[in-house]
Order: structure tokens, then sequence, then C-alpha cells
């Protein structure tokens, strides 16, 4: 039984290029939810979803950073025009309903050149 | 009012010893509060949860005490041993499966 895979697992972009990280929920799992976890910090809760539907956002930054989970296919966080600071470790994780834990993946490292 | 305050930020102990961390929150409205534990280069893998209707809960060599009125948790390691090594994290959230509020971790080191 599978568990969550993100990937990739370490992704290196310059300035101004676009970031695409992939997560896939373990099987029977609709809700996904995001978290960044900067250097030595705790994981910040970023976006929450479900199929087709964006639950809470309310981490999200307001410019630059979307989230989606299609019908089908991976949820993918997108950050578009990268800056040093988006530098960090993203993670995925994953629920089959709103009342039962969350399980993680191994994250995607994120360089910014 | 959503923080979650987690002590101590780096704790050495000796192999068979007790490993004691402990956590604050400030939203009454949390309800659920799980403990991660985090190796390098992985992510956060669940350990134990607690919900406010229990003082205590036990798995293993992992006990979580829950003080509601203090608004305080703390995760008990007994018998430490060098394997447990790692960054232990607090979390708090409205549900299981609602967004969590993580405290800033506690990195483990257990001695042979």
């Amino acid at each position: 039984n599978a568990g969550v895979m993100q990937n990739p697992r370490h992704l290196v972009r310059r300035r101004g290029q676009e970031a695409r990280l992939r997560c896939s929920p373990m099987k029977g799992h609709s809700h996904v939810y995001w978290y960044r976890q900067l250097p030595e910090e705790g994981l910040k809760f970023m976006v929450y979803l479900q199929k087709e539907n964006i639950i809470d956002e309310s981490g999200m930054p307001k410019e630059r950073f979307s989230a989606e989970f299609p019908k089908e296919g991976p949820s993918i966080l997108r950050i578009q025009q990268v800056v040093r600071g988006d530098s960090a470790a993203y993670f995925c994780a994953s629920s089959p309903d709103k009342n039962q834990p969350q399980h993680f993946g191994d994250g995607t490292r994120l360089s910014i050149l | 009012q959503q923080q979650v305050k987690q002590s101590p930020q780096s704790l050495i102990v000796q192999k068979g010893g007790i490993s004691i961390i402990n956590c604050a929150y400030e939203n009454t409205a949390f309800d659920y509060f799980p403990w991660y534990q985090q190796f390098p280069g992985k992510g956060p893998a669940l350990l134990i949860a607690i919900r406010p209707d229990v003082s205590e809960k036990k798995e293993g060599r992992f006990t979580i005490s829950f003080n509601k009125s203090a608004k305080q948790f703390s995760l008990h390691i007994m018998d430490s041993q060098p394997g447990d090594s790692a960054t232990y994290f607090c979390a708090a959230s409205k549900a299981a499966g609602n967004k969590l509020t993580f405290g800033g971790g506690t990195r483990v080191l257990v001695k042979p």
C-alpha cells in the first residue's frame, strides 16, 4: 500500500522560473493538504483541497502560488516567478476524510538559484 | 490565537532515559492534538494523537499527557533509544482532517 508520493524530490529553479510540485495521495484518500517547511522551522499550512475543490487556502500567499487537485491525476502546487525566499521543503499530506489523520509524503526540496 | 508553542528546541538524553517535550496552545477550538516524528530528509510520521476528552494516552513507549484547563500537552518517550533520535513536532487542529498548526519542533538526540 503505497504512501503519499511526491515528485520531484528535489527541484532547482532560477529566479523568475516556474516550479510545479506534484502529490499523489494514498489510495482511497480524497483530501490533500500542502505545507511548507523553512530550514529549522515547523511546518506551515498552505492549502487544503478535496477533489476539484479548494476547501481552505488561508495559508497560501496571495500572489504567485496556486494549487489544484483535479478529478484525475495528482495534486499540483504551482509557484510562478520564483524568488529566493521560496526555497523550502514542501510537504503534501492526505487523508480519507476530514475526520481522519493526515499522512505525509517525503516532500519536495525546492532550491532557488 | 493560532499559535502552538513547543519547548525545548533541543534535548539530549541518555539511552534508557525519559524524553519530555511540552506544547502549549491558545485556540480553545482545537480538539485534536497529534505528535509527529521526522527524520532528516523524510516527511513527518504520525506517532500518537489525543483528543481533549482524555487526559492521557499511551502507545508503547510513547505517552501523551493533556491538560485542558492549562491548554498544554506533552509527549513522554520512555526508555529512549538511539533510534528515537529525530525531530518531534506537536500540532493542533479543529479536527483530524483540518489544517494542522505545528509547533516549532524539538530535536532529540539519544546518546548510547
